[in-house]
């Protein structure tokens, strides 16, 4: 079983700053995937960025780039030059290899302030 | 590419009711989906997941009688909350992997949900 712990209910930040997202997971599983989701009030699921336990390099999206440390089981989110649109709920999850089930976070509401 | 539709987007039904949500994949095949049930402000949990041609499985806590699910072709799952009653109220999203993998292995597509209230 898979455990996903975002500690931040909610942050805010100024426009055009970078903000970061923590996320630490548990999982007893060796290949597994890291996944931030972006929930608008909308309520659409935005995939964002992803992450492979096996991956050397941090994945990066345009604005978004994931600080993956293995031996530390943390997968944090960096939105760099945040803008009004960013504004949302964020979810990290995680999925094992074996059955792609995904595992969510808590979430973290992101108010982007002009 | 890779649209993963939900009907109706929202709906309201009487207690003792039953109500059905469609997931569908428009430019894809999916031999599994998943559906997601999501209170206000909180995660979303996984109820099951829905393999094409064999039943469901359903996560721990999860009533298979009260949640029927049906994954008829490899584009079309449903679920039907059956005797719904206002603590069924709730968002549900549905998500699907397309048969032919994705960019990521784990890739799914997420359809945009249904809220559901039951009066």
């Amino acid at each position: 079983a898979q455990k996903i712990t975002q500690t931040q209910p909610g942050m805010f930040v100024q426009e055009k700053e970078a903000v970061t997202l923590d996320c630490t997971y548990d999982t007893s599983d060796q290949s597994y995937g890291l996944f931030w989701y972006k929930q608008p009030s909308s309520g659409e699921m935005i995939f964002l960025i992803y992450q492979g336990s096996y991956d050397e390099q941090n994945a990066t999206e345009g604005r978004y780039s994931l600080n993956f440390q293995k031996a530390r089981k943390s997968a944090n989110l960096v939105i760099s030059a945040s803008q009004l649109g960013d504004s949302a709920m964020y979810f990290c999850a995680t999925a094992p290899s074996n059955d792609y089930k995904l595992s969510f976070g808590a979430g973290t509401t992101v108010t982007v302030r002009a | 590419g890779a649209v993963v539709s939900q009907h109706p987007s929202w709906v309201i039904c009487k207690s003792g009711t039953s109500v059905k949500i469609e997931c569908r994949s428009l430019d894809f095949q999916a031999t599994t989906m998943f559906w997601y049930r999501q209170f206000p402000k909180q995660s979303l949990m996984l109820m099951a997941t829905s393999n094409e041609g064999s039943k469901a499985t359903y996560e721990q806590g999860v009533e298979k009688d009260k949640f029927l699910i049906n994954h008829a072709s490899l584009t079309l799952s449903t679920l039907t909350v059956t005797s719904a009653h206002p603590e069924d109220s709730s968002f549900y999203i549905c998500s699907a992997r397309d048969i032919e993998g994705g960019e990521y292995i784990y890739e799914q597509y997420f359809g945009p949900g249904t809220r559901l209230t039951v009066t």
